[in-house]
């Protein structure tokens, strides 16, 4: 079945940066591009970015000015996410999900456990 | 960036009754828009795509309707196991920048 395990919850202080690692089994990890969203407490949720490890394409949000880096590791079918210059806004719930394929395009049809990532000094 | 606006905020029904939830789009999305339920303490779960199509293994309970810019999720005969909160999500236009509704809360009455 398809499964998206995620790496343990972080603490980093202001200014720093922090890797978030998602590790994909249990379908074709080429075949599905793979997102970050997350969801600050109390906030709704948002998209981050993505990658396609089939085509080695990725695109974020404009929102984070060039603070995420999308990377794969297709050998480990692990995604990393690494997020640059934390503040406190950072502070949130970050969620690895795939993006669906066919009639499914567009959605996210599987989710990682998420990992928090709490920025405070 | 098209902004989705969902509500009510927070929506109380008794077990067995119909709940109904309403998500606007700030511009025409088509159907391409989708519904998530995310439990406590649980990741969200794709419940309904295009607006109206449920995912594998969601029950008939639950169904989606509209187009353009307003659309609605209805649970009919609510189960404990559906009392969470719920999100719609629009994909419209190559290549995606995905934005999601602020969030309906579905409680116990």
């Amino acid at each position: 079945q398809v499964q998206l395990a995620q790496s343990g919850a972080e603490v980093k202080k202001p200014g720093a940066s922090v890797r978030v690692s998602c590790k994909a089994s249990g379908y074709s990890f080429n075949a599905f591009s793979l997102h970050w969203v997350r969801q600050a407490p109390g906030q709704r949720l948002e998209w981050m970015g993505w990658i396609n490890p089939g085509n080695n394409n990725t695109k974020h949000s404009q929102k984070f000015h060039g603070r995420v880096t999308i990377t794969w590791d297709t050998t480990a079918t692990t995604v990393h996410m690494d997020l640059g210059s934390l503040r406190s806004e950072d502070t949130a719930l970050y969620y690895c999900a795939r993006g669906g394929a066919g009639d499914y395009i567009g959605t996210f049809d599987y989710w990682g456990q998420g990992t928090l990532v709490t920025v405070s000094s | 960036e098209i902004v989705m606006t969902q509500s009510p905020a927070t929506l109380s029904v008794s077990p067995g009754e119909r709940a109904t939830l309403s998500c606007r789009a700030s511009q025409s999305v088509g159907t391409s828009l989708a519904w998530y339920q995310q439990r406590p303490g649980q990741a969200p779960r794709l419940l309904i795509y295009r607006a109206s199509t449920r995912a594998t293994g969601i029950p008939a309970r639950f169904s989606g309707r509209g187009s353009g810019t307003e659309f609605t999720l209805t649970i009919s005969s609510l189960q404990s196991e559906d009392f969470a909160v719920y999100y719609c999500q629009q994909y419209n236009n190559w290549p995606f920048v995905w934005t999601f509704g602020q969030g309906t809360r579905l409680e116990i009455k």
